[in-house]
């Protein structure tokens, strides 16, 4: 069964303050790493769909980069704005055909002003 | 153009009543998902469609739990004999071709 980790599960920053967050995934198989941004009350929003090792993305100040060899992807938010608090997940394809995502749980980011 | 849409946007019930959740995809998205979010955990997925193929429901929790996607474009799911820990965010997503998967805003169950 694959399983998909996310670490720190909650933070808490300044405005300002840059940070990133991990998640990581089983390197067999690999496939494709997805981030989503989800506010509260919106829909998830796609961030990025990472498919190479060695990946990086970028899309304003948040980027992220990608180890298939070792299974994990860094998401990185550069001088962090209250408008960046959110729930980032990262999820990998299950396998089969059908596109089902195995999402992590979850890095919840909360900037203060 | 119009997002992916679900109704209700919250919904309380009592335990043991049977619900009704709606999606409404993007048009001309033939693929079509449900998942949820419980307290605590990550998004989990419950059942997939595409086109007029049958539905892969290996995530469905138990047989309480059933969809249905008609004229492949709006789904209903529908969860009988409501039980607390069916509480839940509900998350339809949908999908055309090799595009990633475009999610609607979600259905917030309690069950009292």
């Amino acid at each position: 069964i694959l399983n998909v980790e996310q670490s720190p599960q909650s933070l808490h920053v300044q405005e300002g303050d840059s940070t990133n967050f991990t998640c990581s995934f089983p390197s067999s198989n690999f496939y494709a790493l997805h981030w989503y941004r989800w506010e509260t009350a919106k829909s998830p929003e796609a961030l990025f769909v990472m498919t190479l090792n060695g990946d990086e993305k970028k899309k304003g100040r948040i980027s992220a980069t990608l180890n298939t060899k070792e299974g994990y992807s860094y998401l990185y938010i550069k001088g962090s704005q209250p408008e960046d608090s959110a729930t980032y997940l990262c999820a990998s394809p299950g396998g089969g055909n059908t596109g089902k995502l195995i999402f992590g749980q979850g890095t919840t980011l909360q900037v203060k002003p | 153009g119009a997002g992916v849409s679900q109704s209700p946007s919250n919904k309380v019930t009592e335990k043991g009543k049977d619900v009704e959740l709606r999606c409404d995809p993007i048009s001309g998205h033939t693929a079509l998902y449900w998942y949820r979010q419980s307290l605590g955990q990550g998004l989990e997925f419950l059942i997939y469609f595409q086109g007029n193929s049958a539905p892969d429901k290996s995530g469905l929790p138990s047989d309480r739990f059933s969809a249905e996607r008609t004229g492949g474009s709006v789904s209903t799911l529908t969860i009988q004999r409501t039980q607390q820990e069916d509480s839940a965010v509900y998350l339809c997503a949908s999908r055309a071709g090799a595009s990633g998967q475009y999610f609607g805003p979600g259905t917030r169950l309690t069950v009292t």
